[in-house]
């Protein structure tokens, strides 16, 4: 079966611009994350989608993060204006809704640089 | 909130040498916990689940509720066991939230 799959894989832009991450989960799964990876650090969840609903935007900076994912599939991260602590790889990820299996699927990520 | 620690930043043993790497969470329950694994330039993917009791690559995590620990052990380590490790206990949440610890980076020495 097709992974999750990201894009763009590398992005390197200045402070203060804006950035955007797409992703496409498996097909099938309703549950979608975002976590941010800073260098040396573990995943981080930012957002977590249940279908096109948010049931966890905890962790999310809101005064320059967003996301959406439109008709319960694919999803868009957005930054805007980029800090340079932001600098991270932005992970997307999926898992089958029901129960607790907690198998998430990840894709390869996507690096972001803040000049 | 749930709190994952994984004491070691970085690991390294000897071919052929056990290994052991640890993970301690602070939860009040019965947490169903993960180990996952990113080898170099491979995704992020699940090694294995307590809740299956089964030995992945030789891996085995058995889980201590009075430690509230979950270390991940494999008796003889091989070069391509070389990677990051993250433990991840999932929240007792409705929605199934999984959160990872700062993770350790093994070595292999061959």
């Amino acid at each position: 079966e097709a992974g999750v799959a990201q894009s763009p894989r590398y992005k390197i832009i200045e402070k203060r611009q804006s950035v955007a991450f797409w992703c496409n989960p498996i097909s099938g799964h309703a549950t979608l994350y975002w976590y941010q990876q800073i260098l040396g650090q573990g995943p981080k969840l930012l957002i977590q989608f249940q279908n096109n609903g948010v049931v966890d935007d905890s962790q999310l900076p809101k005064d320059r993060f967003s996301a959406e994912r439109l008709k319960g599939v694919d999803s868009t991260l957005k930054i805007q204006p980029a800090k340079l602590e932001d600098s991270a790889v932005y992970l997307c990820a999926s898992s089958l809704v029901g129960g607790n299996t907690g198998e998430l699927f990840f894709g390869e990520g996507s690096r972001l640089t803040v000049l | 909130a749930q709190r994952v620690t994984q004491p070691e930043k970085l690991l390294s043993v000897f071919k052929g040498a056990p290994v052991e790497l640890k993970c301690n969470y602070s939860y009040s329950g019965s947490p169903e916990l993960f180990w996952y694994v990113q080898y170099s330039r491979q995704r992020l993917q699940l090694l294995l689940r307590h809740i299956s009791r089964e030995s992945i690559k030789g891996f085995t995590a058995d889980l201590n509720k009075g430690e509230t620990s979950f270390h991940l052990k494999k008796p003889f380590a091989q070069e391509e066991d070389s990677a990051m490790y993250y433990c991840a206990p999932p929240e007792k949440t409705s929605y199934d939230k999984v959160i990872f610890g700062p993770g350790t980076s093994l070595s292999v020495i061959p």
